[in-house]
């Protein structure tokens, strides 16, 4: 059974402050995908990460992809409140295409003023 | 456009009735999905619809029926729910299931469901 879990579950931070979010999975998979949930909100789709070595960044956010260690980070950088949110990533088993999605647990990021 | 609606936002429904969720999306994607989501909680996948066909139950309880009209439509009938199933129901959609881009599922703002 593949199990996808993140560190930390919550996070506290300061503005300006940089962090990383962490997120290990436990069968071989070549998608992984993070998402973004404001409270009672909908996900908003961060990133695709498709390959061994894949990095994507968008604003203060950057997530990279190591398939070997079975292991996605979500890096924020000189972080804002606006990115107060709770963020998921999501693990697509090999072979079922984009069909059958396992979450993580999620970490939810607080930053203070 | 990168939209998918649901309706109602919100339903509140005794044990004993009859409703349904529905989800509709314009981007021609091909494969639609159900997923349940607790507060507080990862979402959870519960059926998927691959060319208006259905690929993945969850081994989800029959009082949750799945229904696919068309490709841009994807419907959640209820029936005899517990109180255990309130929860925030999103619908999602992706494109070709064999393509070869980053197939992302794109989701609905959800329907809030509250049994009673």
């Amino acid at each position: 059974e593949l199990k996808v879990e993140q560190n930390p579950l919550f996070l506290s931070m300061q503005e300006g402050k940089n962090y990383t979010i962490y997120c290990n999975y436990s069968t071989t998979s070549d998608r992984l995908y993070w998402y973004r949930q404001d409270p009672g909100k909908s996900l908003e789709s961060l990133f695709v990460l498709l390959s061994n070595g894949a990095v994507k960044q968008e604003g203060r956010l950057m997530a990279s992809l190591d398939t070997k260690a079975r292991l996605s980070t979500l890096h924020i950088t000189a972080a804002v409140h606006d990115l107060s949110a709770t963020y998921f990533c999501a693990v697509d088993i090999l072979g079922f295409g984009n069909e059958k999605l396992t979450f993580g647990t999620g970490t939810r990021l607080t930053i203070i003023p | 456009d990168t939209e998918v609606t649901q309706t109602p936002k919100h339903l509140v429904m005794g044990m004993t009735n009859k409703k349904s969720l529905k989800c509709e999306q314009h981007m021609g994607h091909r494969a639609m999905y159900w997923y349940k989501q607790k507060a507080k909680k990862p979402p959870e996948l519960m059926f998927v619809y691959s060319y208006e066909k259905l690929s993945i139950n969850e081994s989800v309880p029959s009082r949750f029926s799945p229904e696919c009209p068309n490709s841009s439509l994807l419907n959640l009938h209820l029936h005899a729910l517990q109180p255990e199933d309130s929860a925030l129901y999103l619908c999602a959609s992706s494109q070709d299931r064999t393509g070869g881009s980053a197939d992302t599922q794109y989701f609905g703002p959800g329907t809030r469901l509250t049994v009673l």
